[in-house]
């Protein structure tokens, strides 16, 4: 099974800080990875699709990059309504592995 | 608009049974593929298992496999999970999830807690 590796588990940054993380798999997923933000107490929210597509009604502060194995999450000027949990997901087979999280916390 | 509308969890004793619902609304259910998810107590999440919109393609987790089984009514736009010899690492909010082709999960429900304790 493929395996997703968040970096780094928790981030502390300010309003308006420019925030990127990471997530790399096991092995080759090409471009089938997501990107989800949940908050406390709350079902996850689409952010990203196809490692760079920005779902529907998601802020352009959001973006994604990368393909193969290794792949980042920005958020370019960080709004108090993003700090949240991230989550990254495959979805190259059917066991649809979600990476463990990156929890943004405030500075 | 999209709904997901989960129900059925509760608590449960260890080996005992449960049946999860999803009721969904809003788009074209039988057209989609479905999943579900969970999240134990202050984890990250766990894809459980999926289903096809025919039902004819169907995948399970590891932890799960044997035990759990998805099943759906397009008829009724409902989803299901039948869940047996519930196990205290089976404790978690279980979530229906809508996969959009080439997209992954798009529309999520709101979640049912599962508590399987003695």
């Amino acid at each position: 099974d493929i395996q997703m590796t968040q970096s780094p588990s928790t981030l502390s940054a300010s309003v308006g800080d420019r925030v990127t993380i990471t997530c790399r798999a096991s092995q080759s997923i090409s471009s089938w990875l997501a990107w989800y933000q949940q908050k406390p107490g709350k079902a996850p929210n689409l952010l990203i699709y196809k490692a760079s597509s920005l779902e529907s009604g998601v802020p352009s502060r959001f973006s994604g990059s990368g393909s193969g194995t290794e792949f980042t999450l920005t958020i370019s000027s960080l709004q108090p309504d993003d700090f949240a949990t991230y989550y990254c997901q495959q979805y190259n087979t059917y066991s649809r592995a979600f990476g463990q999280g990156t929890k943004v916390e405030i500075k | 608009e999209v709904q997901l509308v989960e129900s059925g969890g509760g608590l449960v004793q260890p080996g005992g049974s449960l049946r999860l619902s999803c009721a969904a609304s809003g788009f074209t259910f039988s057209s989609y593929e479905m999943n579900w998810v969970r999240q134990a107590p202050g984890k990250g999440l766990e894809w459980v298992s999926y289903i096809s919109g025919t039902s004819r393609t169907i995948y399970y987790s590891d932890s799960v496999k044997g035990r759990f089984t998805i099943s759906r009514d397009n008829a009724k736009n409902s989803l299901y999970l039948q869940m047996n010899s519930l196990r205290a690492e089976d404790t978690a909010v279980y979530y229906c999830a809508r996969d959009r082709d080439g997209v992954t999960f798009d529309f999520w429900g709101q979640g049912t807690l599962v508590t399987v304790s003695s």
